[in-house]
């Protein structure tokens, strides 16, 4: 069974440029979310998507980020326009939200570079 | 909202060595309870989950966690690491009735042949 796709693996950009990264969740899932690693903040989580509606995006930086996610098995992270602050890695994560949740499976991340 | 603590931000040990890694949480009900390892380069996979029942858990790799309910504690142990356990180590938890999983900081470990 595939786990979590996230697409790009990598991303270098530079300051001003608009990025966006793509999830495809574990198939089945109808928890979805975004979350931000860094050395300095650690895991950080951005938003989350339950059956598709954001239920959660408190974590979102600012109105530069959005998330979107269109049907079950595709979700977009923008950041339009990009800063060198925002380099980090980008993982998504999905879970099935029932009896005893939080179990979540992790993509491989999008590391991204903003110059 | 729950947090969570762990203890140790670097341990450094060799080859044959005992780990145990602490994690405590701050929440009052009910709650589920996670370490996730991220091996160098690599996203976060799932070591072990306590949900309920034995609160001695066993998971991949020869770790194992306690559950001590009392200390709000959760506690990563193995009994003997290996150079292939270099990685750094989340602890997690969420509310049995809430989505959101909170990791802690993580704690690094450094092991050396």
């Amino acid at each position: 069974d595939a786990g979590v796709i996230q697409s790009p693996r990598h991303e270098v950009t530079e300051m001003g440029q608009e990025v966006t990264l793509r999830c495809k969740p574990i198939s089945g899932h109808n928890s979805l979310f975004w979350y931000r690693q860094t050395m300095m903040r650690g895991l950080e989580l951005l938003i989350y998507f339950n059956n598709n509606v954001p239920i959660d995006d408190s974590g979102m930086p600012e109105d530069r980020f959005s998330a979107k996610m269109p049907n079950a098995s595709f979700s977009t992270l923008k950041i339009q326009p990009s800063e060198p602050r925002d380099s980090a890695v980008y993982f998504c994560a999905s879970s099935f939200r029932g009896v005893n949740t939080g179990e979540l499976f992790f993509g491989e991340g999008s590391r991204l570079t903003v110059l | 909202a729950q947090s969570v603590s762990q203890h140790n931000h670097h341990v450094i040990l060799s080859e044959a060595a005992s780990l145990e890694l602490g994690c405590n949480y701050s929440y009052g009900g009910t709650v589920n309870l996670f370490w996730y390892v991220q091996y160098p380069g690599q996203h976060l996979q799932l070591l072990l989950k306590y949900f309920s029942g034995d609160p001695l858990v066993k998971g991949i790799k020869g770790f194992e966690a306690e559950f001590i309910k009392s200390k709000f504690s959760f506690n990563l142990r193995k009994p003997s690491v290996q150079w292939s356990d270099t990685a750094e180590y989340f602890c997690a938890v969420n509310a049995r009735s809430d989505y959101k999983l909170s990791f802690g900081a993580g704690t690094t470990v450094t092991v050396r042949a």
